[in-house]
């Protein structure tokens, strides 16, 4: 099976500051990754997934991240926050050969104006 | 793009009266879906897989008799919480990956209040 672990539940920034959420998974087979997001009482919407190829991924709503297999890491980085950009982001794991998503706990990402 | 399409996307019932939520692929065949639950606060957490013509797979821990999942067709999978009580109270949210893709597409949520 696969695990997320999402160190910081809260992040608080100032807008257009830069922001990195962290994201360590672990597996003990190849994983595709994902980052979501969540706005107050909706679903999830896809930010960015890494399924095979270049390690650093670009999004929407310019986010990227980076899969790093040595650290088994996939943080969750912006140059520049909006204050559009307060939501909830979890960041989840799939092991190759499934389709079924574990996530994370969730990093509540708060921009301050 | 894939779209799953999830109803209601709010209910309030009373304690001890069942509520079926609906999910529907719009534009692709699902012949597999996944229902989660989310606390107030916490993350998702996988309750059950659908498997459309068969019975659903339960994670550890869900009562099967009281999550009722019907995948009766290759567009729709319900999820009937039965008996429902307070603490049953959550956010339900479903997903389906379309045919040979590892990326699923989520449904909009259902907030269930039992009161």
């Amino acid at each position: 099976a696969q695990s997320v672990t999402q160190l910081d539940s809260q992040v608080p920034v100032f807008e257009e500051a830069p922001v990195e959420l962290r994201c360590n998974y672990s597996s003990s087979v190849s994983v595709y990754l994902f980052w979501y997001v969540q706005y107050p009482n909706q679903g999830l919407q896809l930010l960015l997934k890494y399924l095979s190829g270049s390690t650093l991924v670009k999004g929407i709503n310019g986010f990227e991240a980076e899969f790093n297999k040595s650290q088994t890491s996939f943080h969750l980085r912006k140059p520049s926050v909006h204050i559009s950009d307060t939501a909830e982001y979890f960041c989840a794991v799939s092991g190759t050969g499934a389709n079924n998503l574990f996530f994370g706990t969730g990093t509540r990402l708060t921009v301050i104006p | 793009g894939a779209v799953v399409s999830q109803h209601p996307s709010r209910v309030i019932c009373k304690s001890g009266t069942s509520v079926k939520i609906e999910c529907r692929s719009l534009d692709f065949q699902a012949t597999t879906m996944f229902w989660y639950r989310q606390f107030p606060k916490q993350s998702l957490m996988l309750m059950a897989t659908s498997n459309e013509g068969s019975k659903a797979t339960y994670e550890q821990g869900v009562e099967k008799d009281k999550f009722l999942i019907n995948h009766a067709s290759l567009t729709l999978s319900t999820l009937t919480v039965t008996s429902a009580h307070p603490e049953d109270s959550s956010f339900y949210i479903c997903s389906a990956p379309p045919t040979g893709g590892p990326l699923s597409t989520f449904g909009s949520g259902t907030r269930l209040t039992v009161v």
